[in-house]
């Protein structure tokens, strides 16, 4: 079946260093390619996606392009900032609706 | 604008006794539905989802269900709860035939305990 493999975290930056992480996937057909944030207590807000290969999805600095060749969707941003800790999750959707989700990776900034 | 609602936001209940977790979701129509686990220190674990009323997918063989009684509305349920049900549920809703890119739009989750 489906399935995503994170970077297991947790992951310790300093403000402005350079974000990497990894996520691969499994799956049968064309799936879309998700990646969710998770602020402290609360739930998961969609951060960016992709649908088809070579797209690039990108919001607030972030970005992670579709690699079928790879079957990789990392996730990147140039400069951190310590608003973005948070747990960060991998994801992936099939074609019969069902979505999976990599175990998450933690992210801390420090000032 | 659709929002999508959990309650209780909170809950502590004994081992063996029963639950229900409610969501719902306003401004949308047929949506799909999912219900998610979130361990302590894991990843999310796919539940159950939902493409219509009474139509109930499950993901994993457990001591808890689902229901759709209502276009909008998502309950989970356990007749007797276990330790290992203590997580963080999350409910979570997507647009129906929107093409394969659904995105999902998460409630705020409920904090189960199960003591």
């Amino acid at each position: 079946g489906n399935s995503v493999t994170q970077m297991e975290g947790p992951v310790t930056l300093s403000e402005e260093a350079f974000l990497t992480i990894n996520c691969t996937y499994t799956a049968t057909g064309y799936p879309s390619l998700f990646w969710y944030v998770q602020y402290p207590g609360e739930g998961l807000q969609l951060l960016l996606k992709a649908t088809k290969a070579d797209d690039k999805g990108s919001n607030k600095g972030f970005e992670a392009t579709y690699r079928k060749e790879t079957t990789s969707f990392h996730l990147e941003k140039g400069s951190v900032q310590v608003s973005d800790s948070a747990v960060y999750f991998c994801a992936l959707m099939g074609n019969n609706n069902d979505m999976r989700f990599g175990a998450g990776t933690r992210l801390t900034v420090k000032p | 604008s659709q929002t999508i609602h959990q309650w209780p936001a909170t809950l502590v209940q004994p081992v063996g006794s029963p639950l229900s977790l409610e969501c719902t979701v306003e401004g949308t129509s047929n949506p799909n539905l999912y219900w998610y686990r979130q361990a302590a220190g894991r990843g999310l674990q796919l539940l159950f989802y939902s493409v219509g009323i009474g139509q109930i997918s499950s993901e994993v063989p457990q001591n808890l269900s689902a229901s759709r009684p209502q276009d909008r509305q998502f309950i989970l349920s356990s007749k007797k709860l276990l330790l290992s049900d203590s997580g963080f549920y999350l409910c979570a809703w997507s647009v129906r035939g929107a093409g394969k890119a659904d995105t999902q739009y998460f409630g705020p989750g409920t904090r189960l305990t199960v003591l």
